[in-house]
């Protein structure tokens, strides 16, 4: 079974300062990892996801995520926060095996500080 | 692009009624999915449906039952509604099984029952 943990249920940055929400999966097949995001009072959009083709992933926003095997992890980052990026960000895990879509990671709100 | 509406953004309800949910994709997709989002637990999948008439139980099923009797449209019913179903409900779909294919969302349905 697969699994994802969001280090940080919280985050705050200063605007311009670097955005850096971590990510850490348990899969026992090679996984195919994404990143969504959520801005109040509205569903998931699709931020960026690997999919073994590259380990780094440049997603919408000028965000971007480094598949690390050897960490199992995914961070997400972004050099420079905006204001507009405030928001809910969820990491998630999905195979091939079985029927079942994504495994969603707890969240990370991030906040961003004038 | 792939649209996914769902048609009760905020709904009041007391205990023990009926609630329907409903779900509707325009993009001809396979997988449909139900998932429940609450504060510090993320995403929860309460059931999906892989084909017209076809539906398997997520992690959290208890207290819900899905139709789908078309191949655009998910229901999800709550039989006798309770105050810990308060919640906020998210519909997905997605084009077909494999891992890869990414889920599209809808806004969401928030729930109070009192």
């Amino acid at each position: 079974a697969q699994s994802v943990t969001q280090l940080g249920s919280h985050v705050s940055v200063s605007e311009g300062a670097l955005v850096l929400l971590r990510c850490n999966y348990s899969s026992s097949v090679p996984p195919y990892l994404f990143w969504y995001v959520q801005y109040p009072n509205q569903g998931l959009q699709l931020l960026l996801k690997y999919t073994s083709a590259a380990t780094l992933v440049k997603g919408i926003n000028g965000f971007e995520a480094e598949f690390k095997k050897s960490e199992t992890s995914f961070h997400l980052t972004k050099p420079s926060a905006h204001m507009s990026d405030a928001a809910e960000y969820f990491c998630a895990v999905s195979l091939d095996t079985g029927r079942r879509a994504l495994t969603f990671g707890s969240g990370t709100r991030l906040q961003v500080q004038p | 692009d792939v649209k996914v509406t769902q048609s009760s953004r905020y709904l009041v309800k007391r205990t023990g009624e009926k609630v329907f949910l409903e779900c509707v994709q325009d993009m001809d997709h396979e997988n449909m999915f139900w998932y429940r989002q609450d504060p510090g637990l993320g995403l929860r999948l309460i059931y999906f449906s892989y084909d017209v008439k076809m539906k398997e139980k997520g992690d959290i099923p208890e207290g819900y039952s899905v139709s789908r009797e078309k191949k655009e449209r998910f229901s999800l019913i709550l039989e006798s509604a309770s105050t810990n179903q308060t919640s906020m409900y998210l519909c997905a779909s997605r084009l077909g099984p494999l891992g890869a294919n990414v889920l599209t969302f809808g806004a969401g349905s928030r729930l109070t029952v009192l």
